[in-house]
């Protein structure tokens, strides 16, 4: 079935590096959504993609939208406790909506 | 203005019995989705509710059933419940198909 693969499953890093996820997907994608999802919260909707080859940036948060739109990813800049959580990214396939599995972005104490 | 609201925040059943969580939208919102995350998984999607009719469904049994009403609030409704039913169940609500605001989800223990 239709599916978008998203990596990695986990990233550890020290506060001030950076955070990068991807998602890729066998598939034409005709939009991408980005989600951040806090420990023992809700998801909170960060940003929707739609053009090929797009970029947005909100503060240290970088999304794109690959040329072929397959796949996408959000890079984090110098990362912040604030930061920690769950990124998804879900695909509306106008069939069903369908998410990634999650980045797990963790600081290392 | 009250975001997505959903009851109960908690519930404990038994194997075989059936359940109804309910979810009322953003105000303005049109159409409510319904997920269900297990612990330490991402939401698996269950439903859409648009115009009180079902526009897209996921990967789930028919034991899973809603209904949106006309105020554009929504039910979700497990028949024949199982242990692995055990998960949160969060409700979306958006205008459209974009920016999807979550409620804080039901917590649903099948035992």
């Amino acid at each position: 079935g239709q599916q978008v693969m998203q990596i990695p499953q986990y990233q550890h890093v020290q506060e001030g590096e950076d955070f990068t996820t991807y998602c890729n997907s066998s598939t034409t994608l005709s939009n991408i959504q980005w989600y951040k999802q806090r420990p023992g919260g809700h998801p909170v909707f960060l940003i929707q993609l739609v053009k090929s080859g797009e970029v947005k940036k909100q503060k240290r948060l970088t999304f794109q939208f690959g040329e072929a739109k397959k796949n996408s990813s959000l890079h984090i800049t110098a990362t912040q406790t604030t930061d920690v959580g769950t990124y998804f990214c879900m695909w509306d396939s106008n069939y069903q909506l369908i998410w990634g599995a999650g980045t797990k972005l963790i600081i290392k104490p | 203005d009250a975001g997505v609201t959903q009851s109960p925040t908690h519930l404990i059943k038994t194997r075989g019995q059936q359940v109804t969580l309910r979810c009322s939208p953003k105000s303005g919102h049109d159409t409510v989705s319904w997920y269900q995350q297990a612990l330490g998984q991402g939401p698996q999607f269950i439903f859409q509710y648009y115009e009180e009719e079902e526009r897209q469904r996921g990967n789930f049994p028919d034991r899973f059933s809603g209904h949106q009403f006309p105020n554009y609030s929504s039910e979700l409704n497990v028949n024949a419940l199982l242990l692995g039913d055990s998960a949160l169940y969060l409700c979306a609500s958006s205008f459209g198909r974009i920016e999807a605001f979550f409620g804080q989800g039901t917590r649903l223990t099948v035992v």
